[in-house]
């Protein structure tokens, strides 16, 4: 069964730090990986995906993921943070091979010091 | 091209009442979604359609039915509410089509308090 854990249900940083947010994924088969980020008050919306081609993948507004098969993560970064980015950011896990379901984890809200 | 539309964006029931949520997609997608989120619970599977005329339990079905009118719109009902069932719910919609990849795209979400 697949599963993903996101360390961290809160996470702070300082305006202009680096951001970094933790997944590990579990899945018996190559899965499709996914970002999403939700601003206060608003639906999901995609940030980035691994769908097996280059294992670091690049987003929406400065964000990328490196996809570590070895260390089962997917872990999502940003070189510098800014105000807006302050969300909630979940990262999800699909089995491709399987079904249309995708299984999010439980979210890590980012917290941004000015 | 809307995306995901979802009516109400809020409402308020008492125990007991009954309502449908609202969801249509314009995107052609064959899968739907309900979920609910809940604070320090990420989101939860409710139902899923993965293409017209059938649906399928996900995690947390219980309390709720489904309908999955016709390929654009897909209704979650509540019987008989409970306070448990005060959340964030959202709809959601994927395709399955060769070469894509299951991403799923995501309406603004309704607030339902349940008193």
């Amino acid at each position: 069964a697949q599963s993903v854990t996101q360390l961290g249900s809160h996470v702070s940083v300082s305006e202009g730090a680096l951001v970094l947010l933790r997944c590990n994924y579990s899945s018996s088969v190559p899965p499709y990986l996914f970002w999403y980020v939700q601003y206060p008050n608003q639906g999901l919306q995609l940030l980035l995906k691994y769908t097996s081609a280059a294992t670091l993948v690049k987003g929406i507004n400065g964000f990328e993921a490196e996809f570590k098969k070895s260390e089962t993560s997917f872990h999502l970064t940003k070189p510098s943070a800014h105000m807006r980015d302050a969300a909630e950011y979940f990262c999800a896990v699909s089995d491709k091979n399987r079904d249309d379901k995708i299984i999010f984890g439980k979210g890590t809200r980012l917290h941004i010091l000015p | 091209n809307a995306g995901v539309t979802q009516t109400p964006k809020f409402q308020v029931l008492k125990t007991g009442q009954s309502m449908t949520l609202q969801c249509a997609q314009d995107m052609n997608h064959n899968s739907m979604y309900w979920y609910r989120q809940d604070p320090g619970m990420g989101l939860r599977l409710i139902y899923y359609s993965a293409s017209e005329g059938t649906t399928d339990k996900g995690e947390v079905p219980n309390g709720y039915n489904v309908s999955r009118l016709n390929k654009r719109e897909f209704s979650l009902r509540l019987e008989s509410a409970a306070p448990s069932q005060t959340s964030v719910y959202f709809c959601a919609s994927s395709s399955h089509r060769a070469l894509e990849t299951y991403e799923q795209y995501f309406g603004p979400g309704t607030r339902l308090t349940v008193t």
